[in-house]
C-alpha cells in the first residue's frame, strides 16, 4: 500500500532563502506525481505535474523533482516571499486515485 | 472562466440528518472526485467517478452515497449514518483517472 510521507512537518524561513520541500513515497509504481499548494481554509492549487518518465517540471520560481528509483521528489522554491506562505502538498497517482502526503506548513518572515 | 465550484461553502447539521454538497465543473473532465480533509491528516479519499452513471467507493466511503447523472455534477450526500461527519470537503476533477487532479473551494461541514 502506497504511503506518502513530507517532512518536515513545518518550516520558517527568512523572506530570500531558497528552500526545498521533501516528499517520500513507498511503491516507485506511480503514474504521476503532483504538488499541490493549500492556504487556509481553502481548496488546493495545482502547482506542478510530473509524470512517470519525466526527472523535473518547473513553473516559475518552482521547480519539481522525481527520482522514483529511490521513491523521493523535491519542490524547490527559489527567492521565497511571504506570499509563498501556505502549506504545500504532493500526491502520488496510482492505480487508479492519488494518495497524498499530509503536507509542509511554510512560513516566509518578511 | 472554467474551474469546478463548491456550495455550500459552510454547512451545518443536526444529528439524524442527511445533507448534500454540491460539485459542478465546467473543464469537460471525465473523472470526478470526493476527498475528507481532517486536522494533522492527508487527503482521504471518499468515492470517485470516472465516467457518468459510473462511481466507485473509495477507503472512506461509510455514511456517505453520490450519483453522476450528469459529466458536470458529483453530488456528496452525507447520511446518518456517519458518525463523525465534521471536517472539510474538497472536490476535485481531473481529464481521466491520474490525470492532473484541479480542486474546487472546499465546503466545511460542522455537526451541531
Amino acid at each position: 500500500k502506497q504511503e506518502v510521507t513530507q517532512i518536515p512537518a513545518a518550516l520558517s524561513v527568512p523572506e530570500g532563502e531558497n528552500l526545498v520541500l521533501n516528499c517520500s513515497f513507498t511503491d516507485s509504481a506511480i503514474y504521476n506525481l503532483q504538488w499541490f499548494r493549500q492556504d487556509p481554509g481553502k481548496g488546493l492549487t495545482s502547482l506542478l505535474l510530473i509524470q512517470s518518465s519525466q526527472r523535473e517540471q518547473t513553473s516559475g520560481r518552482l521547480n519539481a523533482s522525481l527520482d522514483k528509483s529511490s521513491g523521493r521528489s523535491t519542490l524547490y522554491i527559489a527567492a521565497s516571499q511571504p506570499g509563498d506562505s501556505a502549506t504545500y502538498l504532493c500526491a502520488t497517482s496510482g492505480t487508479y486515485k492519488y494518495i497524498f502526503g499530509t503536507g509542509t506548513r511554510l512560513k516566509v518572515l518578511a | 472562466d472554467g474551474g469546478i465550484t463548491q456550495s455550500p461553502k459552510y454547512l451545518f447539521r443536526k444529528e439524524g440528518q442527511n445533507v448534500t454538497l454540491s460539485c459542478e465543473q465546467n473543464l469537460n473532465h471525465d473523472a470526478m472526485y470526493w476527498y475528507r480533509q481532517d486536522p494533522g491528516q492527508g487527503l482521504r479519499l471518499i468515492y470517485y467517478s470516472q465516467i457518468v452513471n459510473d462511481f466507485q467507493k473509495g477507503d472512506i466511503a461509510e455514511g456517505y452515497s453520490v450519483s453522476r447523472e450528469k459529466k458536470e455534477s458529483f453530488p456528496l450526500t452525507v447520511t446518518s449514518a456517519q458518525k463523525n461527519p465534521t471536517a472539510f470537503y474538497l472536490c476535485a476533477s481531473s481529464i481521466n483517472l491520474n490525470g492532473e487532479q484541479f480542486f474546487g473551494p472546499g465546503t466545511r461541514l460542522t455537526v451541531l
